[in-house]
């Protein structure tokens, strides 16, 4: 079975501040992992994706995540934080069922003027 | 331009109410997907479809019926044997090749009078 854990449902940072949001996972599949935003009452829009190719994954506004095997993790960065990165966080991993996604709890991104 | 449609974006709903929350993409994709978001506690997934004409339960689905009749449509009926449907209601699809990204509505927000 799959799980998605994201660590800190609220972060604060102050604009211009990195910002990291973690995320960590269980797969008995090699994992396909991403990151979703959303903004108030709004659908969610993909931020990136991993699937297998580089670790590093470079991604839309400015963010970046990085997938660490032996630390089973999915961290989303940014280097420097906007007032518009204010937004809900979702980081996801692919099922062993196909194209079913497990959702972790969100993390809600405050940024501090 | 290609997307997903979700309508209502807000609907009431009276004790002992079906209601029926509405979905259309002109994406061509295959697969289509609902999904439950209560605060804190990310998405979990209703029903999904893989083609026309079938559909899967998903992690939530008591309370809940959908129909798959085309390929763009896949309507969520909320029926009055769910006891606690407030939410928001989120609609996603993917194509079905590999393993695609799911690109989601603008979502249903669902209120009980």
């Amino acid at each position: 079975a799959q799980s998605v854990t994201q660590l800190g449902s609220h972060v604060s940072v102050s604009e211009g501040a990195l910002v990291l949001l973690r995320c960590n996972y269980s797969s008995s599949v090699p994992p396909y992992l991403f990151w979703y935003v959303q903004y108030p009452n709004q659908g969610l829009q993909l931020l990136l994706k991993y699937t297998s190719a580089a670790t590093l994954v470079k991604g839309i506004n400015g963010f970046e995540a990085e997938f660490k095997k032996s630390e089973t993790s999915f961290h989303l960065t940014k280097p420097s934080a906007h007032m518009s990165d204010a937004a809900e966080y979702f980081c996801a991993v692919r099922t062993d069922a196909g194209n079913m996604l497990t959702f972790g709890g969100g993390t809600r991104l405050m940024v501090k003027p | 331009d290609g997307g997903i449609t979700q309508s209502p974006k807000y609907l009431f709903r009276k004790e002992g109410q079906n209601v029926t929350l509405s979905c259309e993409q002109n994406l061509n994709h295959d697969a289509m997907y609902w999904y439950r978001q209560d605060p804190g506690q990310g998405l979990r997934l209703i029903y999904y479809s893989q083609i026309v004409n079938d559909f899967q339960k998903g992690d939530i689905a008591e309370g809940y019926s959908v129909s798959r009749e085309k390929k763009e449509s896949f309507p969520l009926t909320v029926t009055s044997a769910q006891k606690n449907p407030t939410a928001f209601y989120l609609c996603a699809s993917s194509t079905r090749q590999g393993f695609e990204t799911q690109y989601f509505g603008p979502g249903t927000r669902l209120l009980v009078l």
